[in-house]
């Protein structure tokens, strides 16, 4: 099946600075979606794009979606503590209905270094 | 309080023994799904259910089966679990129409 490419794979950061990841896909997808998992627990969803082109901001996210519709970003700003954990784009090719064939991808792990 | 239950949340096995990772829902939705969590892999999808008795493979389906007989349930079956199939699993749901996937708390299986 198709995977996500997405980047950087880990991070590692001081409080307070930003933080910017990115994914990428082979072809093109009509919802963008960025999750966030904790230690111990499942992926929450933090933001959700529907249209290229699209900025939406959640707090201190940022995400904005690929005006090719191939590709999405997510950014924290200042970041914070509870900011540590892995976040996931996830992408979905047509959006009538549900999301059937929700594609992931591989996770940028973000730790903050104290 | 709305979730998705997973049971058990942690699993020592042996190749071979049949097991059952159970998911529910009590958000009414319509659409779930199982997914596999592996180090470097993301989260991969197993096998989804639109609705009660309809299932489809998701993209790696070989060594797990799934049945939907009722909306709240979606159990997962290994027949004959073997040690590729240590990993981290999560179920998920979704309403009928929306885009969130509601995760449950995630069941890490380790099989000997």
């Amino acid at each position: 099946g198709q995977q996500l490419n997405q980047s950087p794979q880990s991070m590692f950061i001081q409080e307070g600075e930003d933080v910017s990841m990115n994914c990428t896909s082979s072809s093109i997808f009509n919802t963008w979606l960025w999750y966030k998992q904790d230690p111990g627990e499942g992926p929450v969803l933090l933001i959700a794009l529907y249209k290229a082109g699209e900025l939406t901001s959640n707090g201190r996210l940022t995400a904005q979606f690929g005006i090719t519709r191939k590709d999405s970003f997510l950014n924290i700003s200042a970041s914070i503590p509870s900011d540590v954990g892995i976040y996931f784009c996830a992408g979905q090719p047509r959006s009538n209905f549900g999301n059937e064939k929700l594609t992931f991808g591989t996770g940028t792990r973000l730790t903050i270094i104290p | 309080e709305a979730q998705v239950t997973q049971n058990p949340r942690y699993l020592i096995t042996v190749t071979g023994k049949k097991l059952t990772v159970t998911c529910s829902q009590n958000m009414n939705h319509e659409y779930m799904s199982w997914y596999r969590q592996d180090p470097g892999l993301g989260l991969r999808q197993i096998y989804y259910s639109m609705n009660v008795e309809v299932t489809d493979k998701g993209d790696v389906p070989e060594g797990y089966k799934v049945s939907r007989k009722e909306k709240r349930n979606f159990p997962l079956i290994l027949e004959s679990p073997s040690p590729n199939q240590t990993s981290l699993y999560f179920c998920a749901s979704t309403p009928g129409g929306g885009h969130e996937q509601f995760f449950g708390p995630g069941t890490r299986l380790t099989v000997l």
